[in-house]
């Protein structure tokens, strides 16, 4: 079973706006890392972020981390058509595996 | 720098059967990890491999067995394939650097469908 959420399921929004997804989790983490991933394709490494860090920058995307409430969010700033994808967080904790969620599919209408 | 190159691409397999996926991690990774993503659900672990050892396990059954070879390059062999078998299988490599917060890089993928 997974162990992390995303939210929304799904959004649909228009270019030039901004995207946030959320993320909740259940145990304590080391890190959690974003991935992209277009339409039958691999995951695309988007941000790694520490469970000592509160914010990184990559960009357009800006990662937020509150492990006091046990969840991230992403924001994709001024979005583009070619930024539709699902995106994913991933819980690293004490192992090496990554425990994902089911994803947010993001949808950028030109 | 070549990243994580999995083959085949697209396979499909009788139920029954057996299948063989390989992949080649990232230049200077020495672990290897494989995800099982079926449609619409985001990946689950398989189990990982480091020092061509099988270090961590997820919640598959023994028809999941897989391999790392010398030079780091892995093989998941999958057995007595089922409908539920089809998915995209994806092979992850990353540095083995225990608590400091690795990055994962994931390959394209093995499409499997089981007809």
């Amino acid at each position: 079973s997974q162990q992390g959420e995303e939210d929304p399921q799904a959004l649909s929004i228009q270019e030039g706006e901004n995207a946030t997804m959320n993320c909740s989790y259940k145990t304590s983490i080391n890190n959690l890392q974003w991935y992209r991933q277009n339409s039958g394709r691999g995951l695309v490494h988007l941000i790694l972020i520490r469970s000592n860090e509160r914010e990184k920058h990559s960009g357009r995307l800006r990662v937020t981390l509150d492990t006091s409430k046990k969840s991230s969010s992403l924001l994709i700033t001024a979005s583009r058509a070619a930024d539709t994808a699902s995106y994913f967080c991933a819980q690293q904790g004490g192992s090496e595996k990554l425990v994902f969620g089911k994803g947010t599919k993001l949808t950028v209408n030109p | 720098d070549a990243g994580v190159t999995q083959s085949p691409t697209h396979l499909i397999k009788t139920r029954g059967q057996q299948v063989t996926l390989r992949c080649s991690p990232k230049s200077g990774h020495d672990t290897v990890s494989w995800y099982q993503q079926a449609l619409g659900q985001g990946p689950q672990f398989i189990f990982q491999y480091y020092e061509e050892e099988e270090r961590q396990r997820g919640n598959f059954p023994d028809r999941f067995s897989g391999h790392q070879f010398p030079n780091y390059s892995s093989e998941l062999n999958v057995n007595a394939l089922l409908l539920g078998d089809s998915a995209l299988y994806l092979c992850a490599s990353s540095l083995d650097r225990p608590y400091s917060g690795n990055t994962i890089y994931f390959g394209e993928g093995s499409w499997l469908t089981v007809v």
